[in-house]
């Protein structure tokens, strides 16, 4: 069965700091990964997508990697802001058609003074 | 920018109602979909279309239905409510090809409770 674990599942972290957020997954075949950005009460917005030839993607203060042998992405977020403050989920493609996205739980980010 | 719009942010019914949960979006996408998200759960999808009146079954389809008779809107209904409906649904729309690869863009999100 298709699976996507985030790690961890939640974070407190100061106004200024960086952080990385964990994504392991046994998708096969693999199409691609994103990184979505969930704020409270509100839809899910895309950060990053990765292909399976891609190691590293940025979208300003977030980059996401992945190491596609391994099956981890890693999204890092450089210079944290209190608007971070939200649920990063991560999501993986299968490719070869047919119905699959596999989503993970999500990582809640909370950043503070 | 794309603009997926949901009917309600939050929504209190009773057990046994019929509920309506509406999702229009505006960039002529081909593909909709309806997930719901619970605590600990990740999102799950419920149904999806990828043409007006075509649809297929999610993962979790039981005690749901949906319509589709314009592109730009995808309509989920319960057509009993139940206490383990009780939810945040999410609506998203992708434009076409890849039916699972393409980028989805998601609505705000209804809060449902089914007392």
């Amino acid at each position: 069965k298709n699976q996507v674990e985030q790690s961890p599942q939640s974070l407190i972290i100061l106004e200024g700091k960086n952080c990385t957020l964990q994504c392991n997954y046994t998708v096969s075949p693999f199409s691609n990964l994103r990184w979505y950005k969930q704020d409270t009460g509100r839809g899910p917005v895309s950060l990053t997508i990765m292909t399976f030839s891609e190691n590293t993607k940025s979208n300003g203060r977030y980059t996401a990697t992945l190491d596609a042998d391994t099956k981890q992405s890693s999204l890092h977020i450089t210079a944290s802001q209190l608007s971070d403050s939200a649920s990063y989920i991560c999501v993986v493609s299968e490719s070869g058609g047919g119905n699959k996205l596999t989503f993970g739980t999500g990582t809640q980010l909370k950043v503070e003074l | 920018d794309v603009k997926v719009t949901q009917s309600s942010r939050y929504l209190v019914k009773r057990t046994g109602e019929k509920v309506f949960l509406e999702c229009v979006q505006d960039m002529d996408h081909e593909n909709m979909f309806w997930y719901r998200q619970d605590p600990g759960l990740g999102l799950r999808l419920i149904y999806f279309s990828y043409d007006v009146k075509m649809k297929e079954k999610g993962d979790i389809p039981e005690g749901y239905s949906v319509s589709r008779e314009k592109k730009e809107r995808f309509s989920l209904i319960l057509e009993s409510a139940s206490t383990n409906q009780t939810s945040m649904y999410l609506c998203a729309s992708s434009f076409g090809g890849g039916l699972f690869t393409d980028t989805q863009y998601f609505g705000p999100g209804t809060r449902l409770t089914v007392l």
